[in-house]
């Protein structure tokens, strides 16, 4: 099993920064099948990124994703009040595995 | 708009059974592999089981194998989780989900809202 392991636990920052979110897999994610999300308290997961670099539909270009083999970034270049949530990185190349989550807070 | 809707959860004991359903909407049902998840609560998310489009092939986590079983009905476009033997460690929100494409291998891009399932005595 690939064990995807996300740092830091929690971000503290402000609106309009910069947020630098990473995700390391113990083994190689093949055809870089990664995948971002983004989970709001009571809300279903909604998808940012898959093939570890493709926005999803609708999703704003602030976000973007990054990396291949086992170390994967999520990076959020403004953030935005609306953005302050627990992102997941997740693997689809083998079976289907996920990070602990990264809580993106308010400072 | 494509939407998918979870319901059948609620409180049971341990040892005993309970039967989720998923009632999709917006796209043709019987072309898409479908898949539960879950989230225990404060905790990360954790995939359940998988059905290939026409219910030929199915897929577990080990965490589940033997005690669960998934199924589905294309004519009504509604997925099933058959949960037996149910422990502690099963409480959790279950979603089912699409992949992309609808094939096996792929993100996960359409989600329900969720059925809280809670097993305690």
């Amino acid at each position: 099993e690939i064990v995807l392991t996300q740092s830091p636990g929690t971000l503290s920052l402000s609106p309009g920064e910069r947020a630098t979110l990473s995700c390391r897999a113990s083994q190689s994610v093949s055809t870089s099948y990664l995948a971002w999300y983004q989970q709001k308290p009571g809300q279903a997961p909604r998808l940012l990124i898959y093939g570890a670099s493709s926005r999803a539909t609708g999703i704003p270009d602030r976000f973007s994703g990054s990396g291949s083999g086992t170390d994967f970034t999520l990076t959020i270049s403004r953030l935005e009040p609306e953005d302050f949530a627990v992102y997941y990185c997740q693997q689809y190349g083998s079976s289907y595995t996920f990070g602990q989550g990264t809580k993106l807070e308010i400072k | 708009q494509v939407q998918l809707v979870e319901s059948g959860g609620g409180v049971v004991q341990p040892g005993r059974s309970l039967r989720l359903s998923c009632a999709a909407s917006g796209f043709t049902f019987s072309y898409y592999a479908m898949h539960w998840l879950r989230q225990a609560p404060g905790k990360g998310l954790e995939w359940v089981a998988l059905i290939s489009y026409d219910g030929s092939n199915k897929y577990f986590a080990a965490s589940v194998k033997g005690r669960f079983t998934i199924s589905r009905d294309n004519s009504n476009n509604t997925l099933y989780l058959q949960m037996n033997s149910l422990r502690a460690e099963d409480t959790a929100v279950y979603y089912c989900a699409t992949a992309q494409g609808g094939g096996y291998q792929g993100p996960f891009d359409i989600w329900g809202q969720g059925t809280m399932v809670t097993v305690s005595s």
